[in-house]
């Protein structure tokens, strides 16, 4: 199937700083790119559709001057939390569809 | 709205023994319906889907599916459990419309622990 490459694995930063995600279709162009967020045992909860050059369309309740999402071509779709604070810590999941879902495996992001 | 439900958060199963994972959906049409697969610390794998057509579907790993429009459900189920089936299991839905499908909404989710 599709590939989805998401990195870093895991990160960990201080608090207010901002941290980049990259969530990149290997063998398949991809207009458009989710990105979900999911609490420690809990579900993936739809942040915000990315669109291949146009603006993100963000789930309400996301900031979207918190996560900017930039989508600048075909295959990379990237997440840069900003300011981030120990409550933005969780795994964040990026998915791309040629015809289905195919996900990245995640990241784990830790503000300290 | 949309919604998916799964009532099992947690279930455990002996090894060899069939399991089903429900998985109920609230929607005005037909969705778009997926089992996922998640081990911890990983992303997402799916199992199987249903767009259309035969409703019990087959997926990897030897798991199928059974879609029932009269009790909204699509249900996982397994004849005989391997320890390496321990994970959790997303039920997803997406509203169904010409040319794919948006985005997918999520159950809780049912962890699943496989004894020896």
């Amino acid at each position: 199937g599709a590939v989805v490459s998401q990195h870093p694995s895991w990160v960990i930063c201080k608090s207010g700083t901002s941290v980049k995600i990259e969530c990149r279709s290997l063998d398949f162009q991809a207009t458009t790119m989710f990105w979900y967020r999911q609490f420690p045992k809990q579900s993936l909860m739809l942040m915000a559709t990315s669109n291949e050059g146009s603006k993100a369309t963000y789930e309400q309740g996301v900031e979207k001057d918190k996560f900017l999402i930039n989508h600048a071509s075909l295959t990379l779709s990237t997440l840069t939390v900003t300011s981030a604070h120990p409550e933005d810590s969780s795994f964040y999941i990026c998915s791309a569809r040629p015809t289905e879902a195919f996900f990245g495996q995640g990241t784990r992001l830790t503000v300290v | 709205a949309q919604s998916v439900t799964q009532p099992d958060i947690h279930i455990t199963v002996s090894e060899g023994a069939s399991l089903e994972l429900r998985c109920n959906y609230s929607y005005g049409a037909t969705p778009y319906l997926f089992w996922y697969v998640q081990s911890p610390g990983q992303g997402l794998q799916l199992l199987l889907k249903y767009f259309s057509g035969d409703t019990l579907v087959q997926g990897i790993k030897g798991f199928e599916a059974e879609f029932k429009r009269s009790q909204s459900s699509f249900n996982l189920r397994k004849p005989s459990v391997h320890w390496s089936d321990a994970a959790e299991y997303f039920c997803a839905v997406a509203p169904s419309f010409s040319g794919g499908y948006n985005k997918l909404i999520f159950g809780a989710g049912t962890r699943l622990a496989v004894h020896p």
